[in-house]
């Protein structure tokens, strides 16, 4: 099985800050990855998929890279809308496996 | 708009059987991979199973093989998980989800989540 450890588990910051969220996947799985949001009683949300494509209404303040092992997703300039926990999730090989995430909060 | 509308779940003994439905519409529901997560406090997103556009293909995560069925009705828009023998360790929030392609690809939508709770 692949796992994806994020990094940091919470990260608190304050709005107009850049947030940096990490996964480190097990194996190489190319391009592979895909993150969500998931805001409280909500169900996940599309952010970037295939490491560095925005999904449809995602803003562009919202950055994916990496490839292989190590991925990031970026934040430039943090807006109220964006404190939420983030989710990892690679589809490159059965059984498909998420990190257990990154709550980013507000400081 | 993607809309995938869950129903089913609830309150099941231990051993008893639950049926989750997941309604899909705005898309061609043939023409795409369907699957299930599920999510608990404890473990977090975890993938349950998943089936191919033409429900040809279905694949289960180890924790539930065996005693979970996935299945769809491409006439009427839906998918399913039969969730027969329910143990404690099922208990928690059920997404259905689309994927971006008929056979694979990434979670581009998801249902809004039904609670199953196992309890005697």
């Amino acid at each position: 099985e692949i796992v994806l450890t994020q990094s940091p588990a919470t990260l608190s910051l304050s709005p107009g800050e850049r947030a940096t969220l990490f996964c480190r996947v097990s194996q190489n799985i190319g391009g592979a990855l895909s993150w969500y949001q998931q805001r409280p009683g909500q169900a996940p949300r599309l952010v970037i998929y295939d490491s560095v494509n925005r999904a449809s209404g995602t803003p562009a303040r919202f950055r994916g890279s990496g490839s292989g092992t190590d991925f990031t997703l970026t934040i430039s300039s943090l807006q109220p809308e964006d404190f939420a926990v983030y989710y990892c999730y690679q589809r490159h090989a059965w059984p498909l496996t998420f990190g257990q995430g990154t709550r980013l909060e507000i400081k | 708009e993607v809309q995938l509308l869950q129903s089913g779940g609830g309150l099941a003994q231990p051993g008893g059987s639950l049926r989750l439905s997941c309604a899909a519409s705005g898309f061609t529901f043939a023409n795409f991979a369907m699957i299930w997560v599920r999510q608990t406090p404890e473990k977090g997103l975890e993938w349950v199973s998943a089936i191919t556009g033409g429900g040809d293909r279905t694949y289960y995560a180890d924790s539930v093989e065996g005693h979970f069925t996935i299945s769809r009705d491409n006439s009427r828009n839906t998918v399913f998980l039969q969730m027969n023998s329910l143990r404690a360790e099922d208990a928690a929030v059920y997404y259905c989800a689309k994927r971006s392609s008929v056979a694979s690809g990434w979670i581009d939508y998801w249902g809004q989540g039904t609670l199953v709770t196992v309890s005697s």
